[in-house]
């Protein structure tokens, strides 16, 4: 079973706009951390946030968590016609395992 | 510096059959986890190999089996292959405690 769920499951943008993506989870974790995937090929680590940490930043990614709701979001800035991908997120709990929600996939029209 | 290696990329079986995917980690790495992706779907946990044991285990049954070799190196066996066992079979390996590096995955058909 999936742990977290993503919203919106598809989006579409034009190139240059931001692209917004949420993930609910419904357990305690340690971790959560956002993964890309290009066509069903292997799976690309982005980002991971602890659970004590609110906000974090690589490049144009911008993640934040919210223990209390449980939930995430992944920012893409500037998005380009190459951030056309799925993007998922996985939380880590006390096992050293991941759950994965089900996934956003992305299209940035150029 | 090798990533993530899989074998074999596709390839198709018919109920019954069964199966044997293989997962070379990625250099220096001694733990690899095994993932099941059905279409349209993310990833679902199947098992974790550290130190040629199985040491954590999701929700899969039994015809679902594993092994890891001393070289780190694992495979996935999967017998009496369902249709619903048709999906994209992800490894990956990492440090007992670090950051999962997943292959391109072995893209399994049941006919």
């Amino acid at each position: 079973s999936q742990q977290g769920e993503e919203d919106p499951q598809a989006l579409s943008i034009q190139e240059g706009e931001n692209a917004t993506m949420n993930c609910s989870y419904k357990t305690s974790i340690n971790n959560l951390q956002w993964y890309r995937q290009n066509s069903g090929r292997g799976l690309v680590h982005l980002i991971l946030i602890r659970s004590n940490e609110r906000e974090k930043h690589s490049g144009r990614l911008r993640v934040t968590l919210d223990t209390s709701k449980k939930s995430s979001s992944l920012l893409i800035t500037a998005s380009r016609a190459a951030d056309t991908a799925s993007y998922f997120c996985a939380t880590e709990g006390s096992a050293r395992q991941l759950t994965f929600g089900s996934g956003t996939q992305l299209t940035v029209l150029p | 510096d090798a990533g993530v290696t899989q074998s074999p990329t596709h390839l198709i079986k018919t109920r019954g059959q069964q199966v044997t995917l293989r997962c070379s980690p990625k250099s220096g790495h001694d733990t690899v986890s095994w993932y099941q992706q059905a279409l349209g779907q993310g990833p679902q946990f199947i098992f974790q190999y550290y130190e040629e044991e199985e040491r954590q285990r999701g929700n899969f049954p039994d015809r679902f089996s594993g092994h890891q070799f001393p070289n780190y190196s694992s495979e996935l066996n999967v017998n009496a292959l369902l249709l619903g066992d048709s999906a994209l079979y992800l490894c990956a390996s990492s440090l007992i405690a670090g950051e999962l590096f997943f292959g391109e995955g072995s893209r399994l058909t049941v006919l």
